[in-house]
């Protein structure tokens, strides 16, 4: 699976679109972008995925770029309640194990 | 996620106890999951099943066995509890059919040995 890379922390205005980044140079033509986030040890929620075009659903929107090497979460108006640790994961669709590697994310804080 | 459910949600135990956890699910998924997760680290794949007759090691096994009793429950036991097991501990479910395999989390565990 290929490796990821996110910023450390982030802070977003309450009501302005959160934008968060994320690269992945190295994956390969079967892999899923995915994005989850876990607010204070809670159990991990799923956000939203991505093979090659843009997704959009209730949550977010999954902007990726043509050559695939990086991809933006973008949370249109962000709330207090989406203070949370964001993780951007790539994995191939046929994964043996079904394992999801949460690296470190990016903590976005949203403040009044 | 409200379909999958993790019993108890704290549990403070002391070494060398044999210690059950226990997971369920109303989504219908075939494949569940037991993932732990240290301060400050990400999730780490204990045990998996992608059916009730199927049942894998992740990358930490040791010191931890499951039953998959049907396919709506997957237990973790530790059989002989020890303070590094001290983590949150969470169980997740996803589609066999899902070709994104998304994976969907319950709302996890807190265990302290002691």
């Amino acid at each position: 699976d290929a490796k990821t890379t996110q910023p450390t922390s982030m802070d977003c205005a309450e009501g302005r679109a959160a934008n968060l980044p994320c690269n992945h140079s190295t994956i390969s033509g079967n892999e899923y972008v995915y994005w989850y986030r876990q607010i204070h040890s809670q159990g991990p929620q799923y956000i939203i995925h991505g093979l090659k075009n843009n997704e959009t659903n209730e949550m977010a929107s999954l902007i990726i770029t043509e050559d695939r090497k990086s991809s933006t979460l973008i949370l249109p108006h962000a709330t207090l309640r989406d203070t949370a640790v964001y993780y951007c994961i790539v994995r191939g669709r046929s994964s043996n194990t079904g394992k999801l590697i949460f690296g470190q994310g990016t903590t976005l804080q949203v403040k009044p | 996620d409200a379909d999958v459910t993790q019993t108890p949600r704290n549990r403070i135990t002391k070494t060398g106890k044999r210690i059950m956890l226990e997971c369920s699910q109303t989504k219908g998924h075939d494949r569940m999951y037991w993932y732990r997760q240290d301060p400050g680290l990400g999730l780490r794949l204990i045990y998996y099943s992608f059916d009730v007759k199927d049942i894998n090691k992740g990358e930490i096994s040791d010191g931890y066995s499951v039953s998959r009793q049907a396919q709506a429950k997957f237990s973790l036991s530790l059989e002989s509890a020890i303070p590094n097991q001290t983590a949150l501990y969470f169980c997740a479910t996803s589609r066999q059919g899902d070709l994104a395999d998304t994976q969907y989390f319950g709302p996890g565990t807190r265990l302290t040995v002691l």
